[in-house]
C-alpha cells in the first residue's frame, strides 16, 4: 500500500542472521512487484523483482515471496551483512498510469556486528 | 559509464523562487519519471514521461512542471507555487512502463 506516518518499522538483526522483511500491498489487480534498497542520502537501489505468475524468486542471498490471496510480499536476506543495513521498499507497478510505483512504508534494517 | 545522473546534489532555495533540477540518463530508456521523498516516507510520483514530448502528472503534480524534449532528459521545476517544496527529489528511468526503474542518487531541495 501506499507510504503512511513518519515512523518506519524497523527490523535488528545479528551479522550472519536471515532477515525477512514483509509487506502488503493494496491493488488485487497488480502483477509486478519490485524490492528497493535505499542507503541514507541515496536514490533507490533495484535488488529484486517478481511477477504475479510466479511465487517465489531467488537472487544473490535474496529470496522474494509472493503471496496473491492475502496480498503479501517477503524478501529474504540470507547470511545478513553490515552492509545490508539500509530502509527496504517494496513497490507495485501500475502498468495504466505508465508503469507509475506505488512504495510501500519502507523498513528500516539494522545490522549488528 | 552508464546511468541516470541528477544535479545538483543540494539545492538551496529562497521562498517565491523558482528552480529546475536535472536528470540525465544514458541508458536509452523511454519512460522516466520524479518522485518526492519527505522524512521516513516512501516515494511518491509528480509527473512521468513515456515518450519524448509527452508527460503525463502522477499523484502530486500542483506546483511542478517537466519538459521532454530530449529522450535523455526529463528536468523537474519546482515553482513559488508548491507549497512546501523541501524534499528529496529523485529521477528514474526504465525501459517502459512495463519494466524496472532505475534511479539517480537524488536531489536535496531546502527553501530558506
Amino acid at each position: 500500500g501506499e507510504s503512511v506516518g513518519l515512523h518506519l518499522p524497523t527490523l535488528s538483526v545479528q551479522e550472519g542472521d536471515n532477515s525477512i522483511i514483509n509487506c502488503a500491498y493494496s491493488n488485487s489487480a497488480s502483477d509486478y512487484f519490485i524490492w528497493y534498497k535505499q542507503e541514507s542520502g541515496k536514490g533507490p537501489q533495484f535488488i529484486i523483482d517478481i511477477r504475479s505468475n510466479m511465487d517465489k524468486r531467488q537472487g544473490q542471498r535474496v529470496t522474494v515471496l509472493l503471496n496473491k490471496t492475502v496480498k503479501h510480499l517477503s524478501l529474504q536476506i540470507a547470511a545478513t551483512q553490515p552492509g545490508d543495513s539500509a530502509v527496504y521498499f517494496c513497490a507495485e507497478i501500475y502498468y495504466n498510469q505508465g508503469g507509475k510505483l506505488i512504495f510501500g512504508q519502507g523498513t528500516e534494517l539494522s545490522v549488528k556486528p | 559509464d552508464g546511468g541516470i545522473t541528477q544535479s545538483p546534489k543540494y539545492l538551496f532555495r529562497k521562498e517565491g523562487q523558482n528552480v529546475t533540477l536535472s536528470c540525465e540518463q544514458n541508458l536509452n530508456h523511454d519512460a522516466m519519471y520524479w518522485y518526492r521523498q519527505d522524512p521516513g516516507q516512501g516515494l511518491r510520483l509528480i509527473y512521468y514521461s513515456q515518450i519524448v514530448n509527452d508527460f503525463q502528472k502522477g499523484d502530486i503534480a500542483e506546483g511542478y512542471s517537466v519538459s521532454r524534449e530530449k529522450k535523455e532528459s526529463f528536468p523537474l521545476t519546482v515553482t513559488s507555487a508548491q507549497k512546501n517544496p523541501t524534499a528529496f527529489y529523485l529521477c528514474a528511468s526504465s525501459m517502459s512502463s512495463y519494466n524496472e526503474q532505475f534511479f539517480g542518487p537524488g536531489t536535496r531541495l531546502t527553501v530558506l
